[in-house]
């Protein structure tokens, strides 16, 4: 089946500093992934949608500038947290669509951000 | 806008059954059903596209009713393996992005 690998599971940062969370595709082609946040016992909330080769499109309130989503190939997209705080702290997971209508979009493992 | 779930928690002995709704104000191309465990991503369980079908997963199915825009899970038999998150997410076209209902905890116990 298909597989999207999400790293890192864990991070802890200083407060100011930045993290990179990647998520790859192993065995399709993802032609768009999706970006989610999702606070303790809450639902998952769309940050933004990017498509390989195009810049991401945003959801209403979420900074672009702050949340930096890369989607340079087929197989690899990125989110960047730039000067993260303490608010940013949340389970991030990536989520994936290449295949057919039929099938249902695959999830990373999730990244637990903690900012300190 | 958001789907609207219901319950939003439900409690169940092993072996009982269940039924989850998911409500859309909007016109909807396909829903799709998630089971999240605690502390990790959710997991596929299946997806139902316009047409009004009915699908199945082990002694979990789905209906998808174009019409009234609802989908419900049904949950048969249940197994402590059930318990989880259970979240419907609403898509307008394929491959679009999926707006994703408060969820809906689910407790099997023995």
């Amino acid at each position: 089946g298909a597989v999207v690998s999400q790293h890192p599971s864990r991070v802890i940062c200083k407060s100011g500093t930045s993290v990179k969370i990647e998520c790859r595709s192993l065995d399709f082609q993802a032609t768009t992934m999706f970006w989610y946040r999702q606070f303790p016992k809450q639902s998952l909330m769309l940050m933004a949608t990017s498509n390989e080769g195009s810049k991401a499109t945003y959801e209403q309130g979420v900074e672009k500038d702050k949340f930096l989503i890369n989607h340079a190939s087929l197989t690899l997209s990125t989110l960047t947290v730039t000067s993260a705080h303490p608010e940013d702290s949340s389970f991030y997971i990536c989520s994936a669509s290449g295949q057919l209508a039929n099938y249902g979009y695959t999830f990373g493992s999730g990244t637990r951000l903690t900012v300190v | 806008q958001q789907p609207v779930q219901s319950p939003q928690a439900v409690i169940l002995r092993e072996g009982e059954d269940a039924v989850i709704n998911c409500s859309s104000s909007k016109a909807l191309y396909s829903v799709h059903w998630y089971r999240q465990k605690h502390g990790e991503a959710p997991v596929f369980l299946m997806i139902l596209l316009k047409g009004g079908e009915q699908k199945g997963h082990e002694k979990i199915s789905a209906s998808f009713n174009e019409k009234k825009q609802q989908s419900s899970l049904y949950l048969t038999a249940s197994q402590l393996s059930y318990s989880g998150t259970y979240f419907c997410g609403t898509g307008k076209a394929a491959g679009n992005k999926l707006t994703f209902g408060g969820g809906t905890r689910v407790l099997v116990k023995p």
